[in-house]
């Protein structure tokens, strides 16, 4: 999306190590971050989202992180496992509801 | 089952023709979407529907796309027309809330030859 910049576009690491992927925003007016997982074939699906009004928010392995200064958000993923890999997505709601394009995240056993 | 359903999973069709894609989003959610996916891209935003009237359409390409959803549930995404460069998975969501979760249909995979 014009709105929101995505990296990496892919990124592969061994089964057990973390990975974080970063979504860059220019403009302020969203209040909700999301992240989408799709898996080859299927729809995109929320995996974890959090509010402007909040920092951080864990669920299990997965943490968003919201910094509203900088306008970037990140999905943390620790101790990845091989049904981690798929595409990520964030997306970003400004009038029209932005996806970023994209990281293929691949975890070897 | 309860998800968002989407007819056909897949169309075949030839430059030129009319094709209708059709989205069963959640019963109860008022806001609904098309997204558009091309080959290792994120999903591309063309409508957002609000009940029954297309509260953002700016994402339409161009006239030939056009979608409805006249009793505010099932939505309907209609080309005419169709080029090759339309051939794409075509992704419907629906959501409770215009700022919320959006729940995602599996796509309808069109490809125009």
């Amino acid at each position: 999306g014009e709105n929101v910049e995505q990296h990496p576009s892919t990124l592969s690491v061994q089964e057990g190590d973390s990975a974080v992927i970063k979504c860059t925003y220019s403009d302020s007016a969203s209040n909700y971050f999301p992240w989408y997982k799709q898996e080859l074939g299927k729809g995109p699906q929320l995996i974890i989202d959090i509010r402007s009004n909040v920092g951080e928010k864990k669920d299990q392995r997965i943490a968003v992180t919201l910094n509203k200064t900088a306008k970037h958000f990140s999905l943390h993923i620790t101790e990845t496992q091989p049904e981690d890999s798929a595409v990520y997505f964030c997306q970003y709601n400004f009038n029209k509801f932005y996806f970023g394009s994209g990281t293929k995240l691949n975890v070897k056993p | 089952g309860a998800g968002v359903s989407q007819t056909p999973s897949n169309k075949v069709t030839e430059k030129g023709k009319y094709v209708e894609l059709r989205c069963d989003p959640i019963s109860g959610h008022t806001a609904l979407y098309w997204y558009r996916q091309s080959l290792g891209q994120g999903p591309e935003f063309l409508i957002y529907f609000q009940g029954t009237g297309a509260a953002d359409d700016s994402g339409l390409p161009n006239d030939r796309f056009f979608a409805v959803r006249p009793e505010g549930s099932v939505s309907t995404l209609k080309i005419q027309r169709t080029e090759r460069g339309d051939s794409a998975v075509y992704l419907c969501a629906s959501s409770l809330l215009s700022t919320g979760e959006l729940f995602f249909g599996e796509g309808s995979r069109l490809t125009v030859l």
